[in-house]
């Protein structure tokens, strides 16, 4: 089955610097997503990507796609300490079905 | 600006019992998932609705059923109960077409002891 899977599995960087995480999967997709999750909470919505685009911006987030390697990454610049998250990228198969398939997860620490 | 409204936010329940976790979408979204986290993992989708009717089903026990009603809420309702359900369950919304932003409702952290 397809899965985004993530890589690196934990991050540790200081405030103010970025922060580069990949993801990859397995199957065609229609789009794929990103989330942050803080500890136990909800997952909190950061950016779409869809399969015919190849970069997107939103704030100090960037998130490239290349669907001929099956793979996303995810540039946080800047980072601040409430940037400290787990982060998921989340592929949403080509075709009717709309479900998303989760990868492992990044865990993000970023030091004041 | 609303969002997807899940309840209980907390559940305690015994082996072998019931349990009935809400879903109320963000308005205007017809379509609703949901997933369950277990612990240290990835969220996995269990099943999913549109205009009230079931669209996709992933893994989800026979213990497990749930519907969505006229008013686009969903129920999942979960019987014998194992230690190993114990989960955050999200619900999810979204519009169609397919493809569209998932957006996630603050979840259900259900404890089986």
């Amino acid at each position: 089955s397809q899965q985004g899977e993530e890589d690196p599995q934990a991050l540790s960087i200081q405030e103010g610097e970025n922060a580069t995480m990949n993801c990859s999967y397995k199957t065609s997709i229609n789009n794929l997503q990103w989330y942050r999750q803080n500890s136990g909470r909800g997952l909190v919505h950061l950016i779409l990507i869809r399969s015919n685009e190849r970069e997107k911006h939103s704030g100090r987030l960037r998130v490239t796609l290349d669907t001929s390697k099956k793979s996303s990454s995810l540039l946080i610049t800047a980072s601040r300490a409430a940037d400290t998250a787990s982060y998921f990228c989340a592929t949403d198969g080509a075709g009717a079905n709309s479900k998303l398939t989760f990868g492992k997860g990044i865990t993000l620490s970023v030091r004041p | 600006a609303a969002g997807v409204i899940q309840s209980p936010r907390h559940l305690i329940k015994e082996k072998r019992e019931t349990a009935t976790l809400k879903c109320y979408p963000i308005p205007r979204h017809d379509t609703v998932y949901w997933y369950q986290q277990g612990p240290g993992q990835d969220p996995q989708f269990l099943i999913s609705f549109y205009e009230k009717m079931q669209s996709d089903k992933g893994s989800i026990p026979d213990r497990f059923s749930a519907q969505q009603f006229s008013d686009y809420h969903s129920e999942l309702n979960m019987s014998s109960l194992e230690l190993g359900d114990s989960a955050l369950y999200f619900c999810a919304s979204s519009t169609r077409p397919a493809g569209d932003t998932q957006y996630f409702g603050p979840g259900t952290r259900l404890t089986v002891l």
